[in-house]
């Protein structure tokens, strides 16, 4: 079965400051990877996937993560956050079949502070 | 391009209530469609998904029910609706075969 773990329940950080949201994921077989943002009462919107190739992958909002097949990892960064990016955090894990049901972790809130 | 739309965005229900959320989604056929559940404070829950009409398999057992009476609409119902039913439902569709999945704006539940 598959599982994930988003390592911190919140992450305080300063405005323009670099941030790194944790991710850890269990599986038996191959996966696919993902990162959700969830700003507050709206639904989850798609930030970057992970399918295959490099594992340096380049999303929204300038977001990236990494994919580190050896740690079970899929970590969320980004070099300088804004106000705007203060939100909820998903992190997400399917593997392929015909129903693509995702697996999600219990979500990070980011608190971005002026 | 394609849209997912669900309704009512917010619903007070008391306690015994019967309950029917509506998703529906445009610009695409064949989808597979999902409702997911979070409660506050928790991650999302997969409640129920259909991969075609009338196909509808459950995740976890509950007192809710859902169905897909035509190819881009799915509904989410109780007959008698528990306190804990409470959370924020989530739509969501995907295509077979690709595995990202979109998320509709969700309806906020409370029951009374």
């Amino acid at each position: 079965a598959q599982s994930v773990t988003q390592l911190d329940s919140q992450v305080p950080v300063f405005e323009e400051a670099p941030v790194e949201l944790r991710c850890n994921y269990s599986s038996s077989v191959s996966v696919y990877l993902f990162w959700y943002v969830q700003y507050p009462n709206q639904g989850l919107q798609l930030l970057l996937k992970y399918l295959s190739g490099s594992t340096l992958v380049k999303g929204i909002n300038g977001f990236e993560a990494e994919f580190n097949k050896s740690q079970t990892s899929f970590h969320l960064r980004k070099p300088s956050v804004h106000i705007s990016d203060t939100a909820e955090y998903f992190c997400a894990v399917t593997r392929s079949s015909n129903t693509g049901k995702l697996i999600f972790g219990q979500g990070t809130t980011l608190q971005v502070k002026p | 391009s394609q849209t997912i739309h669900q309704w009512p965005a917010t619903l007070v229900q008391p306690v015994g209530s019967p309950l029917s959320l509506e998703c529906t989604v445009e610009g695409t056929s064949n989808p597979n469609l999902y409702w997911y559940r979070q409660a506050a404070g928790r991650g999302l829950q997969l409640l129920f998904y259909s991969v075609g009409i009338g196909q509808i398999s459950s995740e976890v057992p509950q007192n809710l029910s859902a169905s897909r009476p035509q190819d881009r609409q799915f509904i989410l119902s109780s007959k008698k609706l528990l306190l804990s039913d409470s959370g924020f439902y989530l739509c969501a569709w995907g295509t077979s075969g690709r595995e990202t999945q979109y998320f509709g704006p969700g309806t906020r539940l409370l029951v009374l």
